[in-house]
């Protein structure tokens, strides 16, 4: 069945560093991709999608690649902020009735 | 535009009680799912809805998990007989086409 795979269940980083967070997928077919953010307290909330058409997506500063060649879908930020603190799940739907995976989620702590 | 809204938001028991979590979804919605979030781990499909009808409930963890949507709006999920394995966020999501919308969460805790 699908999946999606994130390796690194903690980041620390300093405001202003450079975010990469690395999620793999194994997919039957030709998939969208979604990060979704989780916030203390909240549900996921959608951060952006890919899909194969335009192997890019961006929103309030991320920016997602999508590589079939590598079946990587990456998140990465110039600069982080502390309200970027959160953890971050890639997704991916399947199916008529746009059924999520969720990987492990990854945890990103921002220090001032 | 009101979100997804669920009730309540925290619970907690000992073994052996039952509990019962409500979920209003975004009005217009016609899919309805239900996530179970233990600590320090993505959402994992419990159910979904389509309108008023179970689409698909096999990743129910056994008999003593149910979910109802009977007027294909608010829904129900009800735990009977609850185990500390248990523990977790519950959370309810709602769409109309890829994009979910996810509630809050109830975080249950079974003592």
């Amino acid at each position: 069945g699908d999946s999606v795979i994130q390796m690194q269940g903690q980041v620390t980083l300093s405001e202003n560093d450079f975010l990469f967070i690395n999620c793999t997928y194994s997919t039957t077919g030709y998939p969208t991709l979604f990060w979704y953010v989780q916030y203390s307290g909240e549900g996921p909330q959608l951060l952006l999608q890919v899909t194969t058409a335009n192997n890019k997506g961006s929103s309030r500063g991320f920016e997602a690649t999508y590589d079939k060649g590598t079946t990587s879908f990456h998140l990465q930020k110039t600069s982080v902020q502390e309200i970027d603190s959160a953890v971050y799940y890639c997704a991916n739907p399947s199916g008529s009735f746009n059924k999520l995976t969720f990987g492990a989620g990854t945890r990103l702590a921002v220090c001032p | 535009e009101a979100g997804v809204t669920q009730s309540p938001r925290y619970a907690v028991l000992q073994e052996g009680q039952a509990v019962s979590f409500w979920c209003d979804p975004i009005s217009g919605h016609d899919t309805l799912y239900w996530y179970q979030q233990p600590r320090d781990q993505g959402p994992q499909l419990l159910v979904y809805f389509r309108d008023e009808a179970v689409i698909d409930n096999s990743q129910l963890p056994s008999d003593r998990f149910s979910a109802v949507r009977p007027k294909g709006t608010n829904s129900t999920l009800k735990i009977q007989s609850a185990k500390q394995g248990d523990t977790a966020t519950y959370l309810c999501a709602s769409s109309e086409g890829a994009e979910q919308f996810f509630g809050p969460g109830t975080r249950l805790t079974v003592l």
